[in-house]
């Protein structure tokens, strides 16, 4: 198993310039999510997806765009990119299980990340 | 609302123990504890659920304590590959919170020989 893969590892954008980054596991995970990482803030929900067909807000959902047509494929749209949008990008994954209370997610298994500098 | 976690660093000598805290102010479904190397993405240690379910690594341990909001991250007889930032993410109950993971800072451990 490839486990969580990210592309591009690396990428510089103009201010105002749009792209995706590209995120998928191999796993059959259900929840899939996308977090930002910056100095001292630690990580920062984006966005979410509990299945095919269903995503949700995080944190920090301004600016930022994702579907789920397929359990395999999550990608973030950065729809006009912005300095402040400068960050690490970190992609994971994780299995859903009927817990005590509730359904839960688990382990996330996160991608090795998107280095993103908007100038 | 971004959980505490203290300290923000220690510098342990190999064999030391240590304690790392995480504290919310919200009602909490679960806790999660992530270790991430410099440059690398994190890694999953520890979920400590509402109710009182584990799941994570033997060799890490840690505790919940659903009244005061509060987890606690116990590194026993530390090794230098213990080395890492420590992150706790909270998880709160309802309200749309469902699956929503909030992480804390960080606090950054550095094990010594």
């Amino acid at each position: 198993n490839a486990g969580v893969t990210q592309t591009p590892k690396f990428q510089v954008l103009k201010t105002g310039q749009s792209m995706t980054l590209q995120c998928a596991q191999d796993m059959n995970h259900e929840y899939m999510s996308w977090y930002r990482q910056d100095p001292g803030m630690g990580l920062r929900l984006i966005h979410y997806s509990v299945g095919a067909g269903i995503t949700d807000q995080g944190e920090v959902p301004n600016g930022y765009n994702v579907s789920r047509s397929t359990t395999e494929d999550f990608p973030l749209r950065l729809l006009s990119a912005a300095p402040s949008q400068t960050s690490v990008y970190f992609c994971a994954s994780s299995k859903m299980t009927s817990g005590i209370l509730r359904r839960s997610y688990n382990e996330q298994f996160f991608g090795p990340g998107t280095r993103l500098t908007v100038l | 609302q971004q959980p505490v976690q203290s300290p923000q660093a220690v510098i342990l000598r190999e064999g030391e123990d240590a304690v790392i805290n995480c504290s919310s102010s919200k009602a909490l479904y679960s806790v999660h504890w992530y270790r991430q190397k410099h440059g690398e993405a994190p890694v999953f240690l520890m979920i400590l659920l509402k109710g009182g379910e584990q799941k994570g690594h033997e060799k890490i341990s840690a505790s919940f304590n659903e009244k005061k909001q509060q987890s606690s991250l116990y590194l026993t007889a530390s090794q230098l590959s213990y080395s890492g930032t420590y992150f706790c993410g909270t998880e709160r109950t309802g309200g749309g919170s469902n699956y929503k993971l909030t992480f804390g800072k960080g606090t950054l451990l550095t094990v010594n020989p």
